[in-house]
């Protein structure tokens, strides 16, 4: 049964970039023609899709965050990783990887996911 | 971008009876080559993930509940809890998988007990 685990700092300084890692476990990231997505939840509110990578390299990311998104993948270390920069409060939330099977899928796989708060 | 609304915001439904909740797309989710409605409904309880409770409108994951259906199609869709159990106490939410490059969740419902 594939996993995901979400890990890096808990805390980002204004103006800088956030960086998380996602590690896929039970399973190959490159198997199952799975879409490697982040997704953010401020506290309290409701879930925003941030983009998402293709092992093959291929990304696409939300309009609204594009100019400061980016999503890798590292297949030899079943990973995909997310950088967000020049981070503002508004960027505060809990980020979440899910995995969604083939292009135009539900959520199907989900890590439990990391908060990150924004603040000098 | 496809707008999704919920309603309602929030609904408490005693313990066996039904709870029913809203989704509306602001642009249909209907692909007509496959004739698949681009729709998903999650259950998200505090400190969790969003666990996938239906896909393409209508189809149950595995392991969930049948008291669990969807319904609806185009840009009108329904969650029905036929008989609500305490550990149904939850947000739920509905997505749109239609339209890339944003995939867009609706603003969630919050299910509690009567």
């Amino acid at each position: 049964q594939v996993q995901l685990q979400e890990s890096g700092p808990g805390l980002v300084k204004p103006s800088q970039t956030l960086s998380l890692t996602c590690t896929v476990s039970g399973g190959s990231i490159s198997s199952g023609s799975y879409y490697w997505s982040w997704i953010r939840q401020p506290a309290g509110k409701g879930l925003e899709w941030i983009g998402r990578i293709y092992t093959s390299g291929s990304t696409n990311y939300n309009p609204s965050l594009k100019s400061r998104v980016t999503i890798s993948v590292d297949t030899s270390k079943n990973q995909f990783s997310l950088k967000l920069s020049s981070v503002t409060a508004a960027d505060t939330a809990v980020y979440y990887c899910a995995g969604a099977k083939g292009g135009y899928n539900a959520f199907d796989i989900w890590g439990q996911g990391t908060m990150v708060t924004v603040s000098s | 971008d496809i707008v999704m609304t919920q309603s309602p915001d929030s609904l408490a439904v005693s313990l066996g009876e039904r709870a029913t909740i809203n989704c509306k797309s602001s642009q249909s989710v209907l692909y007509s080559s496959n004739n698949k409605n681009y729709l998903a409904w999650y259950q998200q309880k505090p400190g969790q993930p969003p666990k996938l409770l239906i896909y393409w409108a209508s189809t149950r994951e595995s392991g969930v509940p049948d008291r669990f259906s969807g319904s609806g199609s185009g840009t009108d869709f329904t969650l029905t809890i036929s008989s609500l159990q305490a550990e149904d106490v939850a947000v739920y939410y509905c997505q749109q998988y239609y339209s890339t490059p944003l995939f867009t969740f609706g603003p969630g419902t919050k299910v509690d007990i009567k």
